[in-house]
């Protein structure tokens, strides 16, 4: 099944650096989904974007969905400890079924402190 | 409120055997769907529901059946267990299609 591109696949920063993330899609998508995963737990939405050239914010973590409709962008400022997880995109395609998300593969964040 | 809940939150099969992983949720929400994740390839749909009644099948639906029988509770089952089904398991739900999900903690499968 289809799957988003998501890079990078890891990342091993130290603590106050910021990180940049991204999904990419050969499709154009009307929703823009950013997840983030901790050990054994499930995935907690950190960004909902719904409009081509959104840029949103929570706290730290800025997100921007695109112009082309076919990427979106996840921004985190001076990463701290706990900021280490599982960073997912996840997207609704434009003429898709809108009851179905699909996601990216995922990048690792590790931050030495 | 306690959000989506999933029960059990480890569990160990034999080939063969059946079994239910429990979901359910408290927000009152009308869509929930199962996905299964696997190393390296993120998040799949196997299946989801619209609504008390109301399932349909997602990205990867075999060996798994679901029903939806009051909007709080959506069950997923293993009809006879075989070791590529070994994943993390992970219920969500949203009040409807288009808005953000919620996901559970998830089911660590193992199949021998």
């Amino acid at each position: 099944g289809q799957q988003l591109n998501q890079s990078p696949q890891s990342m091993f920063i130290q603590e106050g650096e910021d990180v940049s993330m991204n999904c990419t899609s050969s499709s154009i998508f009307n929703t823009w989904l950013w997840y983030k995963q901790d050990p054994g737990e499930g995935p907690v939405l950190l960004i909902a974007l719904y409009k081509a050239g959104e840029l949103t914010s929570n706290g730290r973590l800025t997100a921007q969905f695109g112009i082309t409709r076919k990427d979106s962008f996840l921004n985190i400022s001076a990463s701290i400890p706990s900021d280490v997880g599982i960073y997912f995109c996840a997207g609704r395609r434009y003429g898709g079924a809108t009851n179905k998300l699909i996601f990216g593969t995922g990048t690792l964040l590790a931050v030495q402190p | 409120n306690a959000g989506v809940t999933q029960t059990p939150k480890f569990q160990v099969l034999k080939t063969g055997q059946s079994m239910t992983l429990q979901c359910a949720q408290d927000m009152n929400h009308e869509y929930m769907s199962w996905y299964r994740q696997d190393p390296g390839m993120g998040l799949r749909l196997i299946h989801y529901s619209v609504g008390a009644g109301i399932t349909d099948q997602g990205e990867v639906p075999n060996g798994y059946n679901v029903s939806r029988s009051t909007t709080e509770d959506f069950p997923l089952r293993l009809l006879s267990a075989a070791p590529s089904q070994t994943s993390v398991y992970f219920c969500a739900s949203s009040r409807d299609p288009t808005y953000e999900q919620y996901f559970g903690p998830g089911t660590r499968l193992t199949v021998t």
